[in-house]
């Protein structure tokens, strides 16, 4: 069975600190990693990485895949009570499937 | 930016009514998905469509279920007789159509109650 495994499920610091979220897989037809931001509804994508070793920024946030062990972690630096929010891990199988991990619920208090 | 809309954001119903979630993507796309999250779990997925048809189906999608995009610009959702599990929130999503642009753009979701 596919299985997306993100860790923490839950992360609390506070403003400035850096974070670093995991997410491990183990699935068939494996294409990209993608990583979403969910704040109130909508996941609001941040990253896909199809290639390892290779880092992906944006401002604070980058993030980076291992495709030997199977993981994706991402980091946050000088986090800001705006990066609070639900953080999803989610692998692409082919063109059209995505599975996704659980989540991880970051909240990041002044 | 474009955006994928979804109407309505919230929906009460009856169990054993039919439901039609509606959702409107980015103009130029080409696949088009739909997504559940019951509350407290996992995004998982349900059906894609491309090209006037299913082209995947998860086993959560099973004949209470149908998807049709009955114009140039719509793609619904169909729930023939609810149940109370099927309460949660249907996100739409889609993509374009040429290679590599795999990033799916999400709805902001529509929220179903089944009572």
């Amino acid at each position: 069975e596919d299985k997306v495994v993100q860790s923490p499920l839950s992360l609390v610091v506070h403003e400035g600190d850096t974070v670093t979220l995991n997410c491990s897989y183990e699935v068939t037809n494996f294409r990209s990693l993608l990583w979403y931001k969910q704040e109130k509804k909508a996941p609001t994508f941040l990253f896909m990485l199809t290639s390892s070793g290779i880092e992906k920024k944006s401002g604070r946030l980058s993030s980076i895949l291992d495709k030997k062990e199977l993981f994706s972690i991402l980091n946050i630096t000088a986090t800001q009570t705006g990066d609070s929010a639900v953080y999803l891990c989610a692998t692409l199988q082919g063109a059209q499937k995505l599975v996704f991990g659980q989540g991880t619920r970051l909240t990041i208090n002044p | 930016e474009p955006e994928v809309t979804q109407t309505p954001s919230h929906q009460v119903t009856q169990m054993g009514q039919e439901v039609i979630l509606r959702c409107v993507p980015i103009s130029n796309h080409l696949y088009f998905y739909w997504y559940r999250q019951i509350l407290g779990q996992k995004v998982e997925f349900l059906v894609s469509f491309y090209n006037n048809e299913i082209s995947e189906k998860s086993e959560i999608f099973d004949d209470q279920f149908s998807v049709e995009r009955p114009d140039g610009s719509n793609f619904t959702l169909k729930i023939r007789s609810t149940k109370l599990e099927d309460s949660a929130m249907y996100f739409c999503a889609s993509r374009a159509v040429r290679s590599g642009a795999n990033v799916l753009t999400f709805g902001a979701g529509s929220r179903l109650t089944v009572l």
